[in-house]
Parts: C-alpha cells; structure tokens; sequence
C-alpha cells in the first residue's frame, strides 16, 4: 500500500508569489492535515479535512488556505509569500474520523521563500 | 486546550547506554499519546502510541513509553541505544474527537559511537 504522497519535495519562491502544495493521501484515508515544520516554532497545526470540508485550522493569517478534492487528494495555497513562510511542510493522513489512531506522514515539502 | 513539553532539546548518549526523553503533557480531557521520530530530511514515523488499557507500551524496535496520568507524563526510554537511533524525537497528544495533534518541540537524540 502506496503511503502519503507530497509534491514537490522542494520548491524554491520569490517574495510576494503564490505556491500550492499537493497531498495524496493513503488510499481509503479520509482526513488529511497539514502542519509547518520550522526550527523556531516547531510542528504548528495549519488545517484538517475530512471529505472534502474543512473541520479544524490552526492560528495561521488568512494566505494560508486548503481543500480536499472528492478522492481525498489535498492541497494548500499560500499566497504572498513572506521569507518567514520557508519551511517543511507535512501532510498527514489518517483512516478515522478523529485523531486517535495513527496518522501517516508523507516526507514533506521543503518550501524556501528568497 | 493542549500543550506537550518535551523538557530536553537535544540528548547526546553513548551507544549501547540507556537513555530517557521526557514528555509531559497538559489537557483537561482524556488524552492520546503519541511518539513520532523523524530522520534527517524525512517525514515522522510513528514510533509508539497509548490510546487505552496497559500503560506500557512498546515499539518494536526496542522502545517504550508509559502513559502516567498523575505525573501527566509519557516518557520514552530505550534500554541500550544504538547509532541508527539518533534522530529527532517529538511527543504528541490529541484527544476524543479532536482532529489534530499538539506536538512538542522535538529531542535531538545524537548516539555517540
């Protein structure tokens, strides 16, 4: 069984661009979540889906956005970048309507804002 | 709300030496535990989890962990470590419904040979 899939691994943006940043998660994986890796604050909770509505988002401005398509597949946009947006980006996929099984990780998204 | 402490940042130890990452949590709910670790460029893999029942639980590579709720703590403890261990550690914890997991600020854990 395949296991999340993030694309790109790496991506390089200018100040000011747009980029989004695409998941796929396990086959039969309703929820998807997204978190931000930096050294200075950690993993912080960006959004979660499960089929296809939005039920939870952390503390992060508006440029931030998601969605979840109908096969479960996830993207999120940032908008504007700002060189404090470069960071490793985690998708996490998990089978149960709630977060108390295990959630798999794809290999991330290291995003660099120069 | 929820929060993990994870009290070391970074936890040189010898190879073949015991060693113990701490792990506290805060939560006014019952609680899920989790340790993730992560290797250099790479995702987190699970390594262990306390959903219910025994408070001990195990990883098969060698690690444990035990959920105490009166010390509110979820320590993980490896009895002889090895140098493919060293890697960054993170606890985490969720609860009933929730939909995300509150993470700790991560362990380095470096084996030195």
């Amino acid at each position: 069984k395949a296991g999340v899939t993030q694309t790109p691994r790496y991506l390089i943006k200018t100040r000011g661009q747009q980029v989004t940043l695409s998941c796929s998660p396990i086959s039969g994986h309703r929820s998807v979540s997204w978190y931000q890796q930096t050294p200075g604050q950690g993993l912080q909770f960006l959004f979660e889906y499960f089929s296809e509505t939005q039920r939870n988002k952390g503390n992060f401005p508006g440029r931030f956005s998601g969605r979840q398509f109908s096969n479960s597949r996830s993207e999120m946009n940032v908008s504007t970048l700002e060189l404090g947006d470069s960071a490793l980006y985690l998708c996490a996929s998990s089978s149960a309507a709630a977060m108390n099984t295990e959630a798999f990780f794809g290999q991330g998204t290291r995003l660099t804002v120069v | 709300a929820q929060s993990v402490t994870q009290l070391d940042s970074q936890v040189p130890v010898f190879e073949e030496a015991p060693v113990e990452l701490r792990c506290n949590y805060s939560s006014s709910v019952s609680v899920y535990l989790f340790w993730y670790v992560q290797y250099p460029n790479q995702g987190l893999q699970l390594l262990l989890k306390y959903l219910s029942g025994s408070t001990l639980v195990e990883s098969i590579n060698g690690f444990e962990a035990e959920f105490n709720k009166s010390q509110t703590s979820f320590h993980l403890r490896k009895p002889s470590v090895h140098i493919s261990d060293t890697a960054e550690y993170f606890c985490a914890v969720t609860s009933t419904g929730a939909n995300n997991l509150f993470f700790g600020t991560g362990t380095r854990l470096t084996v030195i040979p």
